[in-house]
């Protein structure tokens, strides 16, 4: 089976960083995502990394260990905005027909705080 | 327009009714999904397709039944639902099955009286 691990909520200060950690077991890895999605609205992609280390965009970054299953999302300079749920979803071989899907993390709650 | 957009936004039904969910891409992706999002719990998947044809099928009950009728657009018909049926079903798409990138909706809140 497969198994996403992150924490269920986060503060955090404006202007601060923060780190969403997120571990996962499972087999015929094939990547994985992170996902941000506010209150009442869509996920929305944020990142995606498939070999081990750092991705970079703006503000974000996200990291990923393979032999450990473990990725965090670092969020720099926090702004309000950011007050959102970020989903982990790894890819990998599904049960069902054998294709690659998303499996997601129950996703943690990030609220900025002036 | 928007990437993809779902309708209705919110539908109240009883448990003897029949009802869809419309889910329309505008992006020309391939691969269409349905995933459902209840409190507390993961986004689960629920179908899955591909060109049109159902990839997957994560072991849904079969008072959810899918109709995809070509590429852009993906139907959820729902019947004689329970009131655990109550949750958030949204709509995906992708460039293919293979691509991990997804584009949702903004969802359809289903609740079930």
């Amino acid at each position: 089976g497969q198994n996403i691990d992150q924490p269920t909520e986060m503060t955090a200060t404006e202007g601060a960083i923060v780190q969403i950690n997120c571990t996962y077991q499972t087999s015929g890895f094939n990547g994985l995502f992170w996902y941000q999605q506010h209150a009442g609205e869509a996920p929305t992609f944020l990142s995606y990394n498939v070999l081990d280390g750092l991705e970079e965009k703006g503000r974000f970054s996200s990291f990923l260990s393979r032999s450990k299953g473990y990725s965090y999302l670092l969020l720099k300079e926090l702004q309000m905005k950011d007050s959102a749920s970020y989903l982990c979803a790894v890819r990998s071989l599904y049960s069902g027909a054998g294709s690659y899907q998303l499996t997601f993390g129950k996703g943690t709650k990030l609220s900025v705080i002036p | 327009e928007t990437g993809v957009t779902q309708t209705p936004r919110h539908l109240v039904m009883g448990m003897t009714n029949k009802k869809s969910l419309k889910c329309e891409q505008h992006l020309g992706h391939n691969a269409m999904y349905w995933y459902k999002q209840s409190a507390k719990k993961p986004l689960e998947l629920m179908f899955v397709y591909s060109l049109e044809e159902r990839v997957e099928n994560n072991s849904v009950p079969s008072r959810f039944s899918p109709e995809c009728p070509n590429s852009s657009h993906l139907f959820l018909h729902l019947h004689t639902l329970q009131p655990e049926d109550s949750a958030l079903y949204l709509c995906a798409s992708s460039e293919d099955m293979n691509t991990g990138e997804l584009f949702f909706g903004e969802g359809s809140r289903l609740t079930v009286l």
